[in-house]
């Protein structure tokens, strides 16, 4: 099973970024989307598809369409540059699974 | 506040088994909201998962590293460890735990509190 991820999406400071994440258990299991810098550990920045933990800024937003979900970031700043991953579990929902990875840069 | 921390040795020989502990602060192991898992990266690649133990006692691997991976709980010490036999220079990434939660209604986990990784280089 696998998460199919663009590798690599450019924006200028504040357009929009839109990053895609299919996989064919997506109808059936909650996606995660997490943000990776240089040197840190992923943070979380969307849970259960849409939802934004809190700390979270409002720019970024979850959306899902049968075998694919959607990490939108609306106002791109500098410093959203970043790699940018989802995560899923297969249709049992016992494996989980993280896309490839997608590298945003900030033009 | 909840902290993870990874530790272990930096450097592990081919074929030798890679020992991790995670040591968690400000939460309990037993908590049944919780899973903990390991995840793992190459230098320069992806993020992948290796498993995940929840407090009922039951544990899932990915299944390419099934038959040589372990984790286990030491809840005396509130730590979780990570057993991987037989390893090889392709098992040589940034190693992460992390606390999972899990949503009703999917299966899938949220890795949610990351702890601070630990690098391990598998060598001859």
């Amino acid at each position: 099973y696998e998460l199919t991820q663009p590798p690599s999406v450019s924006v200028s400071p504040g357009q929009t970024a839109r990053i895609s994440c299919s996989g064919n258990a997506l109808p059936d299991q909650f996606a995660y989307w997490y943000q990776q810098k240089p040197g840190q550990a992923p943070l979380l920045i969307i849970y259960k598809d849409t939802e934004r933990p809190s700390g979270i800024p409002a720019r970024f937003s979850g959306s899902s369409s049968g075998t694919t979900v959607t990490l939108t970031i609306s106002g791109v700043q500098a410093e959203d540059e970043a790699d940018y991953y989802c995560q899923s579990a297969d249709i049992s929902g016992v494996y989980e699974i993280f896309g490839g990875g997608t590298k945003l840069t900030v033009l | 506040q909840l902290q993870l921390q990874a530790s272990g040795p930096g450097l592990v020989k081919t074929s030798e088994t890679l020992s991790l502990t995670c040591t968690v602060s400000g939460a309990s192991l037993d908590n049944h909201e919780f899973s903990w898992g390991w995840i793992r990266q190459p230098p320069g690649k992806g993020l992948e998962w290796i498993g995940n133990i929840y407090n009922n006692g039951s544990i899932f691997y990915k299944p390419s590293l099934k038959s040589r991976v372990a984790i286990v709980v030491d809840a005396s010490k509130n730590q979780f460890s990570l057993k991987l036999q037989s390893a090889t220079v392709t098992d040589t990434a940034v190693y992460y735990c992390a606390l999972a939660r899990y949503y009703y209604g999917s299966g899938a986990l949220a890795f949610d509190v990351w702890g601070q990784s630990t690098m391990v280089s598998v060598s001859s």
